[in-house]
């Protein structure tokens, strides 16, 4: 029962890097989320992808990219990372095309460290 | 626009005492809310969820939420904590089909 896979676990990187947060979810889900997490904030979305094949803008998407390689991979890029991208990402998955009633299932998360 | 606001980022009980999580939401349309809880180093989890089937609303480990529309609130409660209880909990209110906001948080702390 792996759920949702989230990888890599923890990741520094130097300002101007980049990097690709990777995430795999083997409960044939339609819809995937990016989230980052931050003290104080709770959980922004930064993009999310309701389908295969399509993907949308959240509340937080600037400095980022995704792409939906399949219905089970969902990748989050920083192109060139900066120290206010130092946080905590979540990847989540919802059965249905729509997130609607229904729950989203959490990865462990990333912690990423921009120096 | 829709949001939730928790009141208090940090709860302290002793165990075996009430706990109460403050949840209030701003909707123009009926919400559905939920409650996650966050153990250290993991991610969330569903606790229980408001779709307006009922407004008294029963979760996993002994938690339940009351859906109150005249005070615009969600507050999730149990009647007696437990040591692993500790963890942080978050209320969260769909936007729309396709996002989920979620409130500040709140670090429940339990002392023996």
């Amino acid at each position: 029962n792996a759920g949702v896979t989230q990888t890599p676990k923890f990741q520094v990187l130097k300002t101007g890097q980049s990097m690709t947060l990777q995430c795999a979810q083997d409960m044939n889900h339609n819809s995937m989320y990016w989230y980052r997490q931050d003290p104080g904030m709770g959980l922004r979305l930064i993009y999310y992808s309701a389908s295969e094949g399509t993907t949308d803008k959240g509340e937080v998407p600037n400095g980022y990219n995704v792409s939906r390689l399949n219905k089970r991979e969902f990748s989050l890029r920083l192109e060139s990372a900066a120290p206010s991208q130092t946080s905590v990402y979540f990847c989540a998955s919802a059965p249905r095309g729509r997130g609607g009633t229904g729950e989203l299932f959490f990865g462990e998360g990333s912690r990423l460290t921009v120096l | 626009a829709q949001s939730v606001t928790q009141l208090g980022s940090h709860v302290s009980v002793s165990e075996g005492a009430l706990v109460l999580l403050r949840c209030n939401y701003s909707s123009s349309v009926p919400p559905y809310l939920f409650w996650y809880v966050q153990y250290p180093n993991q991610g969330l989890q569903l606790l229980l969820k408001y779709t307006s089937a009922a407004t008294l609303v029963k979760g996993i480990n002994g938690f339940e939420a009351e859906f109150k529309k005249s005070e615009t609130s969600f507050h999730l409660t149990k009647p007696s904590a437990h040591m692993s209880d500790a963890a942080e909990y978050f209320c969260a209110v769909t936007i729309n089909n396709n996002d989920m906001r979620f409130g500040a948080g709140t670090r429940l702390t339990v002392k023996p």
